[in-house]
This record gives structure tokens, C-alpha cells and sequence, in this order.
């Protein structure tokens, strides 16, 4: 089973500032398999990219993917007050069939 | 619009079973996968199984951790899938989610419904 590992546990940072978040898998996937999602609290995890790059429909041009190979990275380029929340990376495998990360907590600084 | 709405959680005692549904609007319910997750509280997403289309046969897949107990089913004419849950236990206490299932990813999910199993 691969295991996704993300870093920093929670990053502190004023409206404005750059997001960089990272996702690390124990061994290497395709990008096609890497997906990241935002959870809000007391909401579903909403879809942010998919194929490691790929912003899903209606995501703002400031969350971009990028990364290949164990090591994935979401960048939020200036964060607004709406994106202040839990960031999950996910991967597609076979059993089980999909696994995510712990996540990485984005708060107001 | 793309829309799931779970239904069917509550407060279950432990041993019972539970059976929830998503029922789906605003797309072709018929060509796509269906998965279920669950999150427990303050932690993070657990998939448990997923259900493919007809045209892929409409077999079934599930986590290790739920296999024996969780059943995954559709009813195309209504739109519904289901998890069917036995023997649930007080671990299994948690909001539980359907999701839209496109093999590699999930691009839309339910609200989710909460699940409490306490005597």
C-alpha cells in the first residue's frame, strides 16, 4: 500500500501570501493517480486538481499542481480568506483504491 | 448541476446494521462509478469501497477494513447508491460520503451524513 505523507502538519499565513504544501508518497506514482482536494469544516472535500496538475472545473487560476515521481506540491499563489482550511493529497492504487494524506491545515496567521 | 445528497445516518447501537443511500441528480447516474468514504471525527478520509458502472460490469471493490461488513449497491432506475453496513461497531462512528467516481479521482461529493454508533 502506498502512503502519502504531507508537509508542513498546519501552515500559518496571512491573506496575501504565497501557499506551498507538500505530498510525498512512499514509492513513485503517476501523475495521473494525484489528485488535491480542500475540506472546509463541516463540508465535503471539494475537488482542486486531478492528474497532479490539472485544475478541476470552477478552481481559481491562484491553486495550481505541479510535481512527478513520490513528490507532489500545491501552490496557492495569493491566499484569500476563503482558502483558509484542510488540503488532502489522494492517490489512486489498486487495494486499496484510493488512500490520501493526513493533510496539511492552512490558518490565519 | 451536479448534485448527491446522502441520507439514512443516525444513532445506531453497536451489533446493528445501517443502510445508507446517495441519491444523485443533475448527470447520467448510469455511466459512472460510485464511491463511499467516511471520516471519523477530527481525522482524516477513509475510502471504503466503490461500486463500478453496468457497462463495467457494476462489480463492487472494498477496503480491507470493511470488506466482511459493508455491502455497495446501485439502483439505476432511481438514481441510488447504497451502503449497506453490519455489525457496526462504536469505530465506526463517523460522517460518511458518497462521491462521484471518475477512477482516478472524485469530482463531486455528497454533504455527508453522520453515523453514531453508541449503546
Amino acid at each position: 500500500e502506498i502512503v502519502l505523507t504531507q508537509s508542513p502538519g498546519t501552515l500559518s499565513l496571512s491573506p496575501g501570501e504565497r501557499a506551498t504544501l507538500s505530498c510525498r508518497a512512499s514509492q513513485s506514482i503517476s501523475t495521473t493517480y494525484l489528485a488535491w482536494y480542500q475540506q472546509k469544516p463541516g463540508q465535503a472535500p471539494r475537488l482542486l486538481i486531478y492528474g497532479a496538475s490539472n485544475r478541476a472545473t470552477g478552481i481559481p487560476d491562484r491553486f495550481s499542481g505541479s510535481g512527478s515521481g513520490p513528490d507532489f506540491t500545491l501552490t496557492i499563489s495569493r491566499l484569500e480568506p476563503e482558502d483558509f482550511a484542510v488540503y488532502y493529497c489522494q492517490q489512486c492504487g489498486s487495494s486499496p483504491r484510493f488512500t490520501f494524506g493526513p493533510g496539511t491545515k492552512v490558518d490565519i496567521k | 448541476e451536479v448534485q448527491l445528497v446522502e441520507s439514512g445516518g443516525g444513532l445506531v447501537k453497536p451489533g446493528r446494521s445501517l443502510r445508507l443511500s446517495c441519491t444523485a441528480s443533475g448527470f447520467t447516474f448510469d455511466d459512472y462509478a460510485m464511491s463511499w468514504f467516511r471520516q471519523a471525527p477530527g481525522k482524516g478520509l477513509e475510502w471504503l469501497g466503490f461500486i463500478r458502472s453496468k457497462g463495467y460490469g457494476g462489480t463492487t471493490e472494498y477496503a480491507a477494513s470493511v470488506k466482511d461488513r459493508f455491502t455497495i449497491s446501485r439502483d439505476d432506475s432511481k438514481s441510488i447508491a447504497y451502503l449497506q453496513m453490519n455489525s457496526l461497531k462504536t469505530e465506526d462512528t463517523a460522517v460518511y460520503y458518497c462521491a462521484r467516481d471518475i477512477y482516478t479521482y472524485l469530482d463531486n461529493w455528497g454533504q455527508g451524513t453522520l453515523v453514531t454508533v453508541s449503546s
